[in-house]
C-alpha cells in the first residue's frame, strides 16, 4: 500500500525556520505537493516538486529525493500566520493522479 | 477569478438519512475530485470525475456515489448516513487528470447525529 509519514506537531518562534519532513512507502507518483490547512478550512496548495531538487516560492522551499523515499517543506522567517496543519501528499500514476495525503503536521509558532 | 465553491457549508443530518453536497469547479477546470477529512487526519480520496466520467474511486462503500454534470460541476451524495460519516467533505479541481494540481474549496461540513 501506499503510505506518507509526517510528525503531528512541530513548535517554532517567529522569525525562526523550520523543516517538516515527509518519508512515504508508495510506487510511482508524478510528485510530491504541500498543502496547507488553517483550522479545518480549504487546504491550499504551496508547493509541489515534480523532479529531485529543491523549489523555491517565496519564504517556502520544499525538496524531494527520490532515491531516499524523503521529502520537506521549509519555512523561513516564520510569523504567527503559518500556525497551520501541514499536508504531504502524492499523485499516484495510473490512477488518474488521486492524491494520497499524509497525517499532517500541525505548526504551532509562537512569539 | 472564483476559486472552487461547494454547498453548503455546514449540515446537520441523522442515521438513515441521505444527503447531497455540491461543488463548481475553478472556471475551465474538467476534473473534479472528492475527499473525506476527518478531524485529525489528512482527507482520503473518493472519487474523480474528468469529462464526466469516474476516473478513480476510493475505498468507501456503495453508499457513496457521484456525478459530474457537463458543467463540470459536480455533486457527492451519501445514502444511509452513519455517524462515522461525520467529516469535513472537500472537493478540489484541476485543469486536467495525472500530474496536474489540485485546488480544493472550502468544504462541506456533516454532522450525523
Amino acid at each position: 500500500g501506499q503510505s506518507l509519514e509526517q510528525p503531528s506537531e512541530v513548535t517554532a518562534v517567529e522569525g525562526a525556520i523550520v523543516q517538516i519532513n515527509c518519508t512515504y512507502q508508495t510506487s510511482g507518483f508524478y510528485g510530491l505537493s504541500w498543502y496547507q490547512q488553517h483550522d479545518g478550512g480549504a487546504p491550499t496548495f504551496l508547493s509541489y516538486n515534480a523532479l529531485d531538487g529543491l523549489e523555491e516560492t517565496g519564504r517556502f522551499s520544499s525538496f524531494l529525493s527520490r532515491s531516499d523515499s524523503y521529502g520537506y517543506l521549509l519555512l523561513q522567517e516564520l510569523q504567527m500566520k503559518d500556525s497551520a496543519s501541514y499536508f504531504c501528499a502524492v499523485n499516484l500514476y495510473n490512477q488518474g493522479g488521486k492524491l494520497i495525503f499524509g497525517q499532517g503536521t500541525e505548526l504551532s509558532v509562537k512569539p | 477569478d472564483a476559486g472552487v465553491t461547494q454547498s453548503p457549508t455546514h449540515l446537520i443530518k441523522t442515521r438513515g438519512q441521505h444527503v447531497t453536497l455540491r461543488c463548481s469547479p475553478i472556471s475551465g477546470h474538467k476534473s473534479v475530485s472528492w475527499y473525506q477529512q476527518v478531524l485529525g487526519q489528512g482527507p482520503q480520496f473518493i472519487f474523480q470525475y474528468y469529462e464526466k466520467e469516474e476516473r478513480g474511486r476510493g475505498n468507501f462503500p456503495d453508499r457513496f456515489s457521484a456525478r459530474q454534470f457537463p458543467n463540470y460541476s459536480s455533486e457527492l451524495n451519501v445514502n444511509a448516513l452513519l455517524l462515522g460519516d461525520s467529516a469535513l467533505y472537500l472537493c478540489a479541481s484541476s485543469s486536467a487528470i495525472g500530474q496536474e494540481t489540485q485546488y480544493f474549496g472550502p468544504g462541506t461540513r456533516l454532522l450525523v447525529l
